[in-house]
């Protein structure tokens, strides 16, 4: 099955500046990887998503990228803000399957 | 409102003591599915379904039960509870999409489950 491995598991970042998330993928027909936000008490939800088919994405501060070829994407959040703080999963999409990486805690310092 | 309601959200329980967690949703969607979530271990998912009657198990299904009789609800079955189903799982939905994935999840709140 589909392994993700997910890289830092916390990060702290100054506000104002960039954060970068790095994920890795097992299998090469994974085609759908989104990235979810999990506030303190809440249940994930969907920031922003890529297809195999795409290289990269943007969504006002937040930016996907992929890389095919060496089974990586990664999330890149530019101009961070208070409201950013909280726990970022990746996923891979295999079929119905969705597997996540292991977690990512962002803390962003004023 | 579209949402994902689970209940409990709470419960402690000792072990053996067969327990339910209902899911349901009313965004119509074919899709839901079951994941815990572990520290340092993200969340895995334990049961899916992608529509009624059709429920397949997910990485980490042992200990666990599913069925799907009408579409808005997936509930999940602990038979037998013991303390390594302490956890927090979460019920999420998706209507099913073309391209072969799942797209995008909801998720319910979350119901944080203590075996004794």
């Amino acid at each position: 099955g589909e392994n993700v491995e997910q890289h830092p598991s916390t990060l702290s970042v100054q506000e104002g500046d960039s954060a970068v998330i790095k994920c890795t993928y097992s299998d090469s027909a994974s085609n759908y990887f989104p990235w979810y936000k999990q506030e303190l008490g809440k249940g994930p939800q969907l920031i922003i998503d890529i297809r195999s088919n795409v290289g990269e994405k943007k969504d006002q501060r937040i930016a996907v990228t992929l890389n095919k070829t060496a089974k990586h994407f990664s999330l890149h959040i530019t101009e961070t803000q208070p409201e950013d703080s909280a726990v970022y999963f990746c996923a891979a999409s295999l079929g119905e399957k969705l597997t996540f990486g292991t977690g990512t805690r962002l803390t962003i310092i004023p | 409102e579209a949402q994902v309601t689970q209940n409990p959200r709470y419960l402690i329980t000792v072990t053996g003591k067969k327990l339910t967690v209902t899911c349901s949703q009313n965004m119509n969607h074919e899709y839901m599915s079951w994941y815990r979530q572990d520290p340092g271990l993200g969340l895995r998912q334990i049961y899916y379904s992608m529509n009624v009657e059709a429920t397949d198990k997910g990485d980490v299904p042992e200990g666990y039960k599913v069925s799907r009789k009408e579409k808005r609800n997936f509930p999940l079955i602990l038979e037998s509870p013991s303390p390594n189903q302490t956890s927090l799982y979460f019920c999420a939905s998706s209507p099913r999409r073309s391209g072969g994935h799942t797209g995008e999840l909801f998720f319910g709140e979350g119901s944080r489950l203590t075996v004794l």
